[in-house]
This record gives structure tokens, sequence and C-alpha cells, in this order.
């Protein structure tokens, strides 16, 4: 089992719509979760971080966690052609330095 | 303005001819990380340095070596690069290994002919 899981796409979603990218975590005693979004080419670049049970909003983008199944989410309104990119789930594992491991990411076309 | 700057952007390299790639950081964090990342797959750690202490990842190769001179550099030498080592090679940063986000820089695209 990967430590860190995501459906590679790529995911189509017209312009104005919801895209909503899925994580499941290996690692039971995870205490930190990000995403990042990654255009073609160029590095990682943070959108949101979330410790805690429940939903954190940022502007357009909304990020869900539930440790008891293991599963963080994201979710983009309003999704602009813009937001076309790979999305990368990546978790802090728990125990020694807590490294951070990267699923292979969800690639995302927004279409207008 | 950039806070963690990686050198060259891009690297052609001969196969076999050592070559050292840069990273240079003004967040002075303490956490300084190195990635390899190929296409379509998941950025995967070489090591990271906390402070002075450096951790190397069970399954990175010995080919594969890092020098931290001081807090804001970290470089990584490749000593005989194959043309399975043509990836890019991304350097981050964080404040602590706790709960911080690692701030990246925009990477080292290697090119080994």
């Amino acid at each position: 089992q990967k430590e860190v899981e995501q459906n590679s796409g790529p995911l189509s979603v017209p312009e104005g719509a919801i895209a909503s990218l899925n994580c499941t975590y290996s690692d039971r005693g995870s205490q930190s979760f990000f995403w990042y979004r990654q255009y073609s080419g160029k590095s990682p670049e943070l959108i949101m971080f979330i410790y805690s049970n429940g939903d954190k909003e940022d502007g357009r983008f909304t990020a869900q966690l539930n440790k008891a199944s293991q599963y963080v989410s994201l979710l983009i309104r309003d999704s602009q052609p813009s937001d076309s990119a790979t999305y990368l789930c990546a978790v802090r594992s728990s125990g020694g330095y807590q490294k951070v491991t990267f699923g292979i990411g969800t690639k995302l076309q927004v279409i207008p | 303005d950039a806070m963690v700057i990686q050198n060259p952007r891009y690297q052609v390299t001969q196969f076999g001819k050592p070559v050292t790639l840069s990273c240079s950081q003004t967040l002075n964090h303490n956490v300084m990380y190195w990635y390899q990342q190929k296409s379509s797959q998941a950025p995967k750690l070489l090591f990271h340095y906390y402070d002075k202490d450096f951790n190397n990842e069970a399954d990175t190769p010995d080919n594969f070596q890092s020098r931290r001179p001081n807090t804001s550099f970290c470089f990584l030498d490749i000593r005989s690069p194959g043309l399975g080592d043509a990836a890019m090679y991304l350097c981050a940063t964080s404040r602590d290994t706790g709960v911080t986000e690692a701030f990246f820089g925009q990477g080292t695209r290697l090119t080994v002919v």
C-alpha cells in the first residue's frame, strides 16, 4: 500500500464548477496535511495545509480532513482555466523526524 | 522575492560527469530537503538536513550526496550521473520538522547526455 494515494486523473471539470480532489494516507498517526499545486515544468506551490478534523476554507479552496477515515480532500469552487494543474497531496508522517511524503498528484483540467 | 533559490534552473551534464546543484534560502529555516521528481511521478525525498544533522533516506543511492556548509546553503552532488538520474530536483525548506509546511524552490531540471 502506498503511503499517500491519489487518483492521477485527469479530472476534467467545466469552468465555474466545483472540482473535488481526494487523497488517502496509510499512516494513522499523521498529523499534518498539505495540498500543493504544480504547473507543468514548475515546482510545487503550497495552497493549503490542515491539521484538524473538519473543513478549512481559504478563498475558493476548502480542505477537508477526516483522520478516522484517513482521508483528506481539496475542493476548488468556481474553477477557472488557470486552476488547471497537478494537485499534490502531502502528508507529514508521525514518529522520527516526520518526513513529508507526496502522492503522485491529480491532474485537473478546467474546460472553458 | 524568491525565498528558496535553486541554481541553475537547467543543467545538462554528461553521463558519469560529477554535477552539483545548489540551493539557498533567505527564510532562516532549520530544515532543508532535496527531492527528486521524475515525469508524472511524486516528488521523492532523497535526504534532508535538520540544522547540521544529515538524514539520508534508506533507498537513496550512494551516488547522491549532500552538503550544508551553513544555514542558508545546501548542495546536491551527483557523483556519477546516469541516464536514470535525469529529473527535476527540488529543494525545499521548513522551519521545523513539526507541523510546518515546506516551501519549494523553482527546481533544477537535470538532463544527462
